[in-house]
């Protein structure tokens, strides 16, 4: 029962355009949304978050919307960089879930020079 | 990855051995949680610690699987009479309290066993 699903399992770039990463969800209790991102033998990395009463939240580059009726999420990438290649996995969690998170398959993402 | 430290990085075990992993989490962290990574998937969430205490073990398999993050001393997790299917990374996460925002959960670098 795959609850956070990311559909798309790669996804190339060129230099100084958008990246959109593309999560969806099928939990309607979920509250909190993260984003992580992942280079190869480390371990993730928080990059952004955003909770269920927002639609938008945005840290620099990064921009994440949130669409509840469709229970989907994005992160936006602007302008993409070619250290930002790496996997990137979205995850949810509930409240009360003692911050227990639900990951993703992850979308690896190429920016290409 | 902010301070949570996972020995051994990488641990080869021939299947019906024992495989230890330890978890140091951030200094001042009393909570630990700890994911596993199979090949080609995300991330799934096995246990969450507080010291001395399982709060949720809801994702741990229900045989040869444990944890425990004692008083003094490392997290670890425990798999006993390793098979191939146990192969994968897991990492290992601290936070604060669970009062404290979600985003402020740290990732170790994980710790890859590998079973023949």
């Amino acid at each position: 029962d795959q609850q956070v699903k990311q559909n798309s399992p790669s996804l190339s770039v060129q230099e100084g355009r958008i990246s959109i990463l593309n999560c969806d969800y099928t939990n309607s209790m979920f509250d909190y949304f993260l984003w992580y991102k992942k280079y190869p033998a480390e371990g993730p990395t928080f990059l952004i978050s955003i909770s269920s009463i927002k639609d938008k939240n945005e840290d620099g580059r990064f921009t994440v919307f949130l669409n509840k009726s469709a229970k989907h999420l994005s992160l936006h990438i602007v302008p993409s960089q070619p250290g930002d290649s790496a996997v990137y996995f979205c995850a949810a969690s509930k409240r009360g879930a003692t911050n227990k998170l639900i990951f993703g398959t992850g979308t690896l993402l190429a920016v290409q020079p | 990855n902010a301070g949570v430290m996972q020995n051994p990085r990488h641990l080869v075990r021939r299947r019906g051995q024992e495989a230890r992993l330890r978890c140091s989490p951030v200094k001042g962290h009393s909570h630990v949680y700890w994911y596993r990574q199979l090949p080609e998937e995300g991330l799934k969430f096995m246990v969450y610690l507080q010291k001395e205490n399982i709060i949720d073990e809801s994702g741990m398999p229900k045989e040869r699987f444990s944890a425990e993050f004692p008083k003094e001393g490392p997290s670890i997790l425990r798999i006993q009479q390793v098979v191939r299917g146990d192969s994968a990374a897991y990492f290992c996460a601290s936070s604060p309290t669970t009062d404290s925002l979600i985003s402020t959960i740290y990732f170790g670098e994980g710790s890859w066993l590998t079973v023949v």
